[in-house]
């Protein structure tokens, strides 16, 4: 079955590390995107990619970081500098960066203490 | 950019249609009305997307009005499924702007 996995579903971690989370799509999409959500809001967009070993910033990117040496991959680092980084993270993939339909992920929620 | 609005919540009863009002009065003329939905804990899902036409899929209908500045969602009859939060986005064909969500529509359906 194609898809997008985010892992790991709920994550953890302590004020002040760097974490990592995973994005992989096997729909041969080019374009893919992470947004955050916080608790009663809507998305709003960090990074996106439209194609492998480029990415632009989104609305909110300071104190995050893309990489995006494959193209089923996009991995999303929230960095030390992000100053509310608890959120639900949700990363979604496209066939192009401006088609209609773009398909997420079952989100990622980083708890930082 | 062009913007919507929506109710923040609406209820509805099981096995009947749900209409959900969207205004969107300073939409453009190159500007497509895209629905999303978002059950809990969960990422978003497409459900819809139109310019002019009303629109018919598996999922919903999309009823736009002549002056394009509202639409209304439509789901035939509606299931404990369908409770879930659901966003009416206006896409620039023409600039390439990504999918902005605002807060949507939390739908309640009533066994």
């Amino acid at each position: 079955d194609g898809g997008i996995t985010q892992s790991p579903k709920y994550l953890f971690r302590k004020e002040g590390q760097n974490v990592t989370l995973s994005c992989e799509q096997n729909l041969n999409h080019d374009a893919m995107y992470w947004y955050r959500q916080d608790p009663g809001q809507g998305l709003r967009l960090i990074y996106y990619s439209q194609i492998v070993n480029d990415f632009q910033k989104g609305d909110i990117a300071e104190g995050y970081s893309v990489s995006r040496e494959k193209k089923e991959s996009f991995p999303l680092t929230v960095t030390s500098a992000q100053k509310n980084p608890t959120a639900f993270y949700l990363c979604a993939s496209s066939i192009e960066v401006f088609t209609y339909e773009q398909y997420f992920g079952p989100g990622t929620r980083l708890t930082v203490t | 950019d062009a913007k919507t609005t929506q109710p923040n919540s609406m209820e509805s009863n099981e096995e009947e249609p749900v209409h959900l009002p969207c205004n969107h009065s300073t939409i453009s003329g190159t500007d497509y009305i895209h629905w999303y939905r978002q059950l809990p804990s969960q990422g978003p899902e497409y459900v819809i997307h139109g310019l002019t036409s009303n629109v018919n899929n598996r999922m919903a209908s999309l009823a736009i009005a002549e002056d394009r500045k509202s639409s209304t969602l439509i789901l035939h009859r509606a299931t404990l499924r369908d409770a879930a939060v659901y966003y009416c986005i206006l896409r620039d064909d023409n600039a390439g702007n990504m999918l902005t969500f605002g807060g949507g529509t939390r739908l309640m359906v009533k066994p």
